[in-house]
Formats: structure tokens, C-alpha cells, sequence
């Protein structure tokens, strides 16, 4: 296994169209995040998944937003009716929990880019 | 809610000597984990440390260490000997262990190493 892969890399839209983007989390791995960066920020959460089942959303995900992670493997965040403020770096990362025995790391992707104009 | 607080967001340091990048957490979980990571300017997120809240012993990976102060919620990243290839943007980050909470993260610190 590669580690986590996210397509695509770079992605410019219109304001107003809908994009979608792809998260191919470590094979073994039962959890998956996405964050939100923007320039000069710290990643900011927006959702995870334990396995299939979506644990938590932050309030940054507005209706507009939506994620799945229909078998439990590979993750896709939509966004709809993109706006100019939606423009930022989305992260894609996963790990492995074993139900509170230790912390383990999140294991990142190298980010798709989203530029609105 | 779980809080991290970086209060210098950049940093200078000459090369082969060591450096301190601050971080103080605020949270109410018992157990918890602190991570640090870093980010070059290529964009990936690079995991660097581990600190469990109950570890006795402040952790080391290479020339990295934490130093972790419980009683004053603070877990500095100490890097040993910079490198020219040190300068990215390094992240502290936490979350409760076992629960169903996310990695929380700071605002990071930039750190530049100088020839």
C-alpha cells in the first residue's frame, strides 16, 4: 500500500458548479478524516468516518457539503453550488483505532487543491 | 472541547542548532494523545511525534523530542541539529484517546533554517 491517495490534485471550477473529490485511504485503516486547509492555517476538521458510519460533522460543513464512505474503504466529499470562500486545500487522512489502546497516528494525502473563480 | 495554542507563528534558527516550538493544549479528556507533524511547502502532512497523555517518559524519534508538561498542559517539539531541509510548517496537534473525537490541530509555526 502507496499510503493515502486523493484525486484530484488540483481542481479550478466555476462559482456555482459542483465538484466532487476522491479519498483512497491505507487499505487496513478504519478511520477516515477530511479537513479543510487555507493559506497560512492549520488544518481545520470537517467530517470522519469510523468504517461506513459518519461519527461527526463539523459546523464548516454547511448544507452544501457532503461526504460518503459507502463500503467502508474509499471516501468522496462533494460540494455544491461552489462559492469563492470554498477555495482551499481538502485533506483526506486515515488511521487505524483498536478501541483506546494507544493513539495512533493520522496518516495524511497530499491534498486537493480547489480554486474557484 | 479540546483547544491547541502555537503563539509563534514564525521562527528562526541557525543550522546544527537546536530549536523549541511551543505548544499548550486545553482539554477535559482524561486520555489523550499529542501529535506533531510537518508540512514542507510541497503541502503533505508528515507525522513526526506521539505523546500519550499517560506516558511517563517524553518521547523521542530521532532528532526529534516532545516536551511534554502535563501539569501545564504544554508539549513542545524539540528539534535537534536543524537542517536546512527542517524549514516547513510544523503542526501541533491532539485528540482524546479511544473516544470518537477528531484531530484537533494549531495554527502551526513556521520555521526557517538558516545557513
Amino acid at each position: 500500500d502507496t499510503g493515502v491517495s486523493q484525486d484530484p490534485r488540483h481542481k479550478i471550477t466555476k462559482r456555482g458548479q459542483n465538484v466532487t473529490f476522491r479519498c483512497d485511504p491505507i487499505s487496513e485503516h478504519n478511520r477516515l478524516y477530511w479537513y479543510r486547509q487555507t493559506l497560512g492555517q492549520g488544518p481545520e476538521f470537517l467530517t470522519y468516518f469510523q468504517n461506513e458510519a459518519q461519527l461527526e460533522k463539523s459546523r464548516l460543513l454547511s448544507d452544501r457539503f457532503s461526504a460518503e464512505r459507502p463500503k467502508g474503504s474509499f471516501s468522496t466529499l462533494e460540494i455544491q453550488r461552489t462559492e469563492q470562500g470554498d477555495s482551499a486545500m481538502y485533506l483526506c487522512a486515515s488511521s487505524l483505532e483498536r478501541g483506546g489502546i494507544g493513539g495512533t497516528e493520522a496518516f495524511f494525502g497530499q491534498g486537493t487543491r480547489l480554486t474557484v473563480v | 472541547a479540546q483547544k491547541i495554542t502555537q503563539t509563534q507563528p514564525g521562527m528562526f534558527v541557525q543550522e546544527k542548532e537546536a530549536v523549541t516550538l511551543d505548544c499548550t493544549y486545553d482539554t477535559s479528556d482524561q486520555s489523550y494523545g499529542l501529535f506533531w507533524y510537518k508540512q514542507p511547502s510541497s503541502g503533505e502532512m508528515i507525522f513526526l511525534i506521539y505523546q500519550g497523555s499517560y506516558d511517563e517518559q517524553n518521547a523521542t524519534e530521532g532528532r526529534y523530542s516532545l516536551n511534554f508538561q502535563k501539569a501545564r498542559k504544554s508539549a513542545n517539539l524539540v528539534i535537534s541539529a536543524s537542517q536546512l531541509g527542517d524549514s516547513a510548517m510544523y503542526f501541533c496537534a491532539m485528540r482524546e484517546i479511544g473516544g470518537n473525537t477528531p484531530l484537533v490541530f494549531g495554527k502551526g509555526t513556521r520555521l526557517s533554517v538558516i545557513a
